[in-house]
């Protein structure tokens, strides 16, 4: 299967500055690589995906980029409710896998 | 909106078998959508475990498929996860969700989750 490796696993972050989150693919996923946040005791939450495709409701301060094997999310001008755990998931190869995640945490 | 609730047993013997509901409202088990289980572990993070199609078809994680089952009661709009002979491996937190677009790759409507522990 497809090993998901994120990086960095924490990002210090101060409010009002942006952050960028990576996720790197044992191989190539083509675009088919989607991101999810999840805050302490919620189900993760679908971000992005496709992989720059924002899910209904998020806002546009979250972009995402990449294909092949290297891809970005990019928060831009992080919010309190922007602190929370980040994973990426690929879904170009079955079965679908995640990453171990990358927290965002107030500096 | 449709909404998904997990229950079941919060502990199970070790050998045991692990059996968790999911409750589906707000929409039809029918519709045009897969319906899967996600599990999170500290140790293995989010996990994949299975799906299965309004129509019964059923997909597994290889890693788990000797002993997993999945199905689907569509006349009470409700979906169950077996999982068989469990370890301390199989303590986590497991997800019930809705697709996306009926692919079963996006997960866009969730659970709040379940803990079931694994001990005697």
């Amino acid at each position: 299967e497809i090993v998901m490796t994120q990086s960095p696993a924490t990002l210090s972050v101060s409010p009002g500055e942006s952050a960028t989150l990576s996720c790197r693919a044992s191989q190539s996923v083509s675009r088919d690589l989607a991101w999810y946040q999840q805050k302490p005791g919620q189900a993760p939450r679908l971000l992005i995906y496709g992989p720059s495709t924002r899910a209904t409701g998020i806002p546009a301060r979250f972009g995402g980029s990449g294909s092949g094997t290297e891809f970005t999310l990019t928060i831009s001008s992080l919010q309190s409710e922007d602190f929370a755990v980040y994973y990426c998931q690929q879904y170009n190869n079955w079965p679908q896998t995640f990453g171990q995640g990358t927290k965002v945490e107030i500096k | 909106q449709v909404q998904l609730q997990e229950s079941g047993p919060g502990l199970v013997k070790p050998s045991g078998t692990l059996s968790l509901t999911c409750a589906v409202s707000g929409g039809s088990i029918s519709s045009s959508y897969r319906w899967t289980w996600v599990r999170q572990s500290p140790g293995k993070g989010l996990e994949w475990i299975g799906e299965i199609s309004h129509s019964g078809y059923t997909n597994y994680n290889p890693s788990l498929k000797s002993r997993v089952s999945i199905s689907v009661d569509k006349t009470k709009n409700l979906f169950y996860l077996n999982l068989a002979s469990v370890t301390a491996a199989d303590t986590a937190v497991y997800y019930c969700a809705r697709d996306l677009d009926g692919s079963g790759w996006l997960h866009d409507q969730w659970g709040q989750g379940t803990l079931v522990t694994v001990s005697s």
